[in-house]
């Protein structure tokens, strides 16, 4: 089947930049996204990136994708307390439907 | 312009009940999408409704079952409820055609089987 994993955990200094990486398995993904999940809350859509481009930025926010290694990653620069979350990677298969599949999460904590 | 909701927020059951949960896409979708995040896992995607057809499903058993409305809100219902069933569960909205890709989620309504 077709599988998205992250890193569990990263911890990062309050001013310093975080990178969550993401690998996915499916070549026909034509959009990879990165959620934002605070605790009991549900799935904030951060960004996305459509699979023919290299880079996307958004503000804080820096996504990377090599399609070649099939491999995703989320910067974020300047990190505030404010981004201490979950994150989660996803695609979005040509023939999904709108089926997202998720990787597992990644937890990011902030400390000051 | 509001956003999806979903009622309940919290919901206590017994092993063997049924239950039925509700999701309001956001101003202008048609188009809803179900999923089941266990805790510390990401969430899996259940089923989707469009024009008040279930259009795609994911691994999930029978007792897993859906409805939308001529104004696109959407039902999910379980039934036989395991204990493996308590989970958040969510849901989702998007516009069908161009926008299809973009998929909003509600808060989530957090289900516990005992």
């Amino acid at each position: 089947g077709e599988d998205v994993e992250q890193s569990l955990f990263l911890s990062v200094r309050e001013g310093d930049s975080s990178v969550i990486n993401c690998t996915y398995t499916d070549s026909s993904s034509t959009y990879l996204y990165w959620y934002k999940q605070e605790p009991g809350a549900g799935l904030q859509l951060l960004t996305y990136i459509f699979s023919n481009m290299d880079m996307k930025q958004d503000q804080r926010l820096t996504v990377l994708l090599n399609k070649k290694d099939k491999h995703l990653s989320l910067r974020i620069a300047d990190t505030q307390t404010g981004d201490s979350a979950i994150y989660f990677c996803a695609d979005f298969p040509t023939d999904s439907w709108g089926k997202l599949q998720f990787g597992a999460g990644t937890q990011v904590v902030v400390t000051p | 312009d509001a956003g999806v909701t979903q009622s309940p927020t919290h919901l206590i059951k017994t092993r063997g009940q049924q239950v039925t949960l509700r999701c309001s896409p956001k101003s202008g979708h048609d188009t809803v999408s179900w999923y089941q995040q266990a805790l510390g896992q990401g969430p899996q995607f259940i089923f989707q409704y469009y024009e008040e057809e279930e259009r795609q499903r994911g691994n999930f058993p029978d007792r897993f079952s859906g409805h939308q409305f001529p104004n696109y809100s959407s039902e999910l219902n379980v039934n036989a409820l395991l204990l493996g069933d308590s989970a958040l569960y969510l849901c989702a909205s998007s516009l069908e055609g161009g926008r299809a890709h973009e998929q909003y989620f509600g808060p989530g309504t957090r289900l516990t089987v005992t």
